[in-house]
């Protein structure tokens, strides 16, 4: 079983500071997602990283896939309230069609 | 556009008692997947499917069944109820070729006492 480690599990910031969420694995992954939920809703889609490597950037936003594909990275530069929610990692095994190993989360609240 | 629906929102079990919990997309999307979400755990994999009459065990398959009758729906069943079954219940769909998005449900929460 392909297990994906998220920390830190919660977070709690002022607004304006800059956070960095982290997603680890002892396998390797064909892509890393990134998925954000609000309470009483499903998990959202952020991005899809694919190439060892690879950085993407969502507005404040940017996502890290790390060489190896084990590993992946989300940094917040200046958080708002409105960035508070679940952020969960989830990891796409080489072969399987479209079975996601999903981290624990980050419960972020970014306080005003 | 619907996207991915999920009934009901809520239910409240006995220990024992069987339900069924539903989920329909309007996507023509191949493959559907049931998860379990608990605190500090994640979502879990239940069971998925690539397809219409196809189906096949995730992570965490025991105490559930599922059948792919159509390709819009992917209901799924628990045969009788444990309290270790409480939890949050997501459905999700995609696309199979080049569809990486997986969009899911809204959650149908249980408690089964």
């Amino acid at each position: 079983t392909q297990l994906l480690e998220q920390s830190p599990q919660f977070l709690s910031i002022q607004e304006g500071e800059n956070l960095t969420v982290y997603c680890n694995s002892s396998s390797v992954f064909s892509s890393l997602q990134w998925y954000r939920q609000e309470p009483g809703e499903g998990p959202v889609l952020l991005v899809t990283v694919v190439t060892g490597g690879e950085v993407k950037k969502l507005k404040r936003l940017t996502f890290q896939f790390g060489d190896a594909r084990k590993d992946s990275s989300l940094h917040i530069t200046a958080a708002q309230p409105g960035d508070t929610g679940l952020y969960l990692c989830a990891g796409l095994a080489s072969g399987s069609a479209r079975q996601l190993t999903f981290g624990s989360g980050t419960q972020l609240t970014v306080l005003p | 556009n619907a996207g991915v629906t999920q009934t009901p929102k809520f239910q409240v079990l006995k220990t024992g008692q069987s339900m069924t919990l539903q989920c329909a997309q309007d996507m023509n999307h191949e493959y559907m997947s049931w998860y379990r979400q608990d605190p500090g755990m994640g979502l879990r994999l239940i069971h998925y499917s690539v397809g219409a009459g196809i189906t096949d065990q995730g992570e965490v398959p025991n105490g559930y069944n599922v059948s792919r009758s159509t390709t819009e729906d992917f209901p799924l069943r628990l045969l009788s109820a444990a309290p270790s079954q409480t939890s949050v219940y997501f459905c999700a769909s995609s696309l199979l070729q080049g569809g990486e998005t997986q969009y899911f449900g809204p959650g149908t929460r249980l408690l089964v006492l």
